[in-house]
């Protein structure tokens, strides 16, 4: 079965400060990773994909199959990063998605 | 396209009652799934759907839940009997075939 942990439930910086929020997942096969966004009083929403590879809103992410990990990680936070992250796991040929329990960060002014 | 919608917002009942939750995915979407968030699990996927079909309903927590799609516009998830410990905030969610999960606002379900 698979896992996704995210190992702090807060995390607090200040603008202009590096953040990372980390993400370690339990697989044995080779899995699609995700983060979530989810602003206040906003829907949920899909942030960045690992297969795509891009960089959203300054964020980036790799999947270190090695660590099994997924962080994701913005070299100058801003307070509109201010939100609850969830990382996601999606395993095999199903469209599954396996959630973290999320961190709320928050950045202050 | 208005999004993934659900309905109610908010819901308070008391326990006994039965509960129906609605959603609506968004149009042209083939997969649907209705999740379950608390404090203590998080969110956990508890049913989804491909072209109205259940695919895999492993995540229901109970004989007490049921979900239908009776066609591609429209999920229900039901509780009968309600109890207090399934008081959360229920998500829908639609994709295309391996696509992003597009999530609605959520149904905040309270069990009194």
């Amino acid at each position: 079965a698979q896992r996704v942990t995210q190992p702090e439930k807060l995390l607090s910086v200040f603008k202009g400060a590096p953040v990372e929020l980390k993400c370690n997942y339990s697989y044995s096969g080779s899995p699609e990773l995700f983060w979530y966004v989810q602003y206040s009083r906003q829907r949920l929403q899909l942030l960045l994909r690992h297969i795509s590879r891009e960089s959203i809103k300054g964020f980036t992410a790799d999947l270190n199959k090695g660590e099994t990990s997924f962080h994701l990680k913005k070299p100058f936070a801003q307070e509109e990063d201010s939100a609850m992250y969830y990382c996601a796991l999606s395993a095999g040929s199903n469209y599954k998605l396996t959630f973290g329990k999320g961190t709320l960060l928050t950045v202050n002014p | 396209d208005a999004g993934v919608i659900q309905s109610p917002r908010h819901e308070v009942t008391e326990m006994g009652q039965e509960v129906t939750l609605r959603c609506k995915p968004i149009s042209g979407h083939d997969y649907l799934f209705w999740y379950r968030q608390t404090m203590m699990r998080g969110l956990e996927l508890l049913i989804y759907f491909n072209n109205n079909v259940p695919i895999d309903d492993s995540g229901m927590p109970e004989d007490r839940f049921s979900a239908k799609m009776p066609n591609a516009s429209f999920s229900t998830l039901k509780i009968q009997p309600s109890e207090p410990r399934d008081s959360a905030v229920y998500f829908c969610a639609s994709s295309l075939w391996h696509g992003e999960q597009f999530f609605g606002p959520g149904t905040r379900l309270t069990v009194l």
